[in-house]
């Protein structure tokens, strides 16, 4: 069965510094893996997300992630974190038609100054 | 192309009454996805539809709890006999064939 493990239930991190958020999924082909930002009290808007090709995705507000095969990973990364990230970051897999998406429990950043 | 349009935004009910939930997907999209968010958790899957039909019900409560997605118009959630437990955040997706768009979501509140 599909599944997706945020390890990190919560993280705090100073503003400028650098950021990474774990994600491992179980799947049995090759996923969509998808990372989501939820500001408080919104809804969801897609950070990036990964079908095939480069590992490395680059996304919006400047977030990545790599997709690593061998350790089932989709780890989301910036390299300086701006106080407005504060918010809750979902990972998540969707089966090869994109059409059914398993979420992670989300991790929730706090940006300290 | 305006996004997955979800009404209303905020939504109370007392105990007992009869919740319904409205999505409206994305333009060109037939696939619709419901999702279930209790505070300080994330999203559970609920049910997949696609026109007058329902895919995947595995999320769903078994009682209660209805959807549908008729030819149409657009897809509805329904909470009968609502708990102060079904107080949550209900989030709708739409797709094409690589990706969920969500709409803003319904914030239930039962009192």
């Amino acid at each position: 069965a599909q599944s997706v493990t945020q390890p990190d239930i919560h993280i705090t991190v100073s503003e400028g510094a650098s950021l990474e958020l774990r994600c491992n999924y179980s799947y049995g082909a090759t996923p969509y893996l998808f990372w989501y930002v939820q500001s408080p009290g919104q809804g969801l808007q897609l950070l990036l997300k990964y079908f095939s090709g480069d590992t490395l995705v680059q996304g919006i507000k400047g977030f990545e992630a790599e997709f690593k095969r061998s350790q089932s990973s989709f780890n989301l990364r910036k390299p300086s974190v701006h106080w407005s990230d504060a918010a809750e970051y979902f990972c998540a897999v969707g089966d090869t038609g994109g059409f059914k998406t398993i979420f992670g429990a989300g991790t929730r950043l706090f940006v300290k100054a | 192309n305006a996004g997955v349009m979800q009404n209303p935004r905020h939504l109370v009910r007392r105990r007992g009454q009869e919740a319904r939930l409205r999505c409206s997907p994305m333009k060109g999209h037939s696939h619709v996805y419901w999702y279930r968010q209790l505070p300080e958790e994330g999203l559970k899957f609920m049910v997949y539809l696609q026109k007058e039909n329902i895919i995947d019900e595995s999320g769903m409560p078994k009682e209660r709890f209805s959807a549908e997605f008729p030819k149409e118009g657009p897809s509805i959630l329904r909470i009968q006999q609502v708990v102060r437990g079904d107080s949550a955040a209900y989030f709708c997706a739409s797709s094409d064939r690589s990706e969920a768009f969500f709409g803003q979501g319904t914030r239930l509140t039962v009192v």
